[in-house]
């Protein structure tokens, strides 16, 4: 099964400055056939369903805003949120859909400092 | 955009057994894997299971295999998860998700799933 580590597990940041939150997969998710990282990233607020971000490592999900942008390749991954806003206080999980079974990062606590 | 609810959820006792259904409103029966996904609490984000646009493959968390499984009729618009033998860790909310391939864009609200005696 391929792991998905994120960090950190907390993090605590000031309205309108970056948040930034890595996550790191035990193989690459960087498919030679399609040139693409099988790599997405979810917000989650209390008592909602996840929302889908980021998919394929840097591409934002239609209606998400472009606050949230996606990057790395390989087993490298980062999640940055440009100035944060209180409504983005939640649980952020990356998620890889390279091979079964589909697995999540263990996710991180966003809340404002 | 594709809305889907789930129903079926409830209180069942260690070893028993629970039906969840989704029901979409619009299927691309042709286009979408389906998946369900749990959170149990306290804990985070689980796949459980999914199943492919004809319902000839299906794949499961190694937990869970020999003790659920994940249909759907597309005639129907619903995606089904049979749950048996169930047991205290499968306490947890089960949404399902689907989309283009296995990325999930479209989510229900979810289903309790309580078992305790």
């Amino acid at each position: 099964d391929i792991v998905m580590t994120q960090s950190p597990d907390s993090l605590a940041v000031s309205l309108g400055e970056r948040a930034t939150i890595n996550c790191k997969s035990s193989q690459s998710l960087l498919s030679s056939s399609t040139n693409k990282n099988y790599l997405a990233w979810f917000q989650q607020k209390p008592g909602q369903p996840p929302n889908l971000l980021i998919y394929w490592a840097s591409t934002r999900e239609s209606g998400v805003p472009d606050r949230f942008s996606g990057s790395g390749s390989g087993t490298d991954f980062t999640l940055t949120i440009s100035s944060l806003q209180a409504e983005d206080v939640a649980i952020y999980y990356c998620q890889q859909y390279y091979g079964g079974p589909i697995t999540f990062g263990q996710g991180t606590r966003l809340v404002i400092k | 955009e594709v809305q889907l609810v789930e129903s079926g959820g409830g209180l069942v006792q260690p070893g028993g057994s629970l039906r969840l259904s989704c029901t979409a409103s619009e299927f691309t029966s042709n286009t979408y894997w389906l998946n369900w996904v749990r959170l149990a609490p306290g804990k985070g984000l689980e796949w459980v299971a999914n199943i492919n646009e004809d319902g000839s493959v299906e794949n499961y968390v190694e937990s869970v295999k020999g003790r659920f499984s994940i249909s759907r009729d597309n005639g129907k618009n619903s995606l089904f998860l049979q749950m048996n033998s169930l047991r205290a860790e499968d306490t947890a909310v089960y949404y399902c998700a689907g989309g283009s391939g296995w990325i999930f864009h479209y989510w229900g609200q979810g289903a309790l799933v309580t078992v305790s005696s």
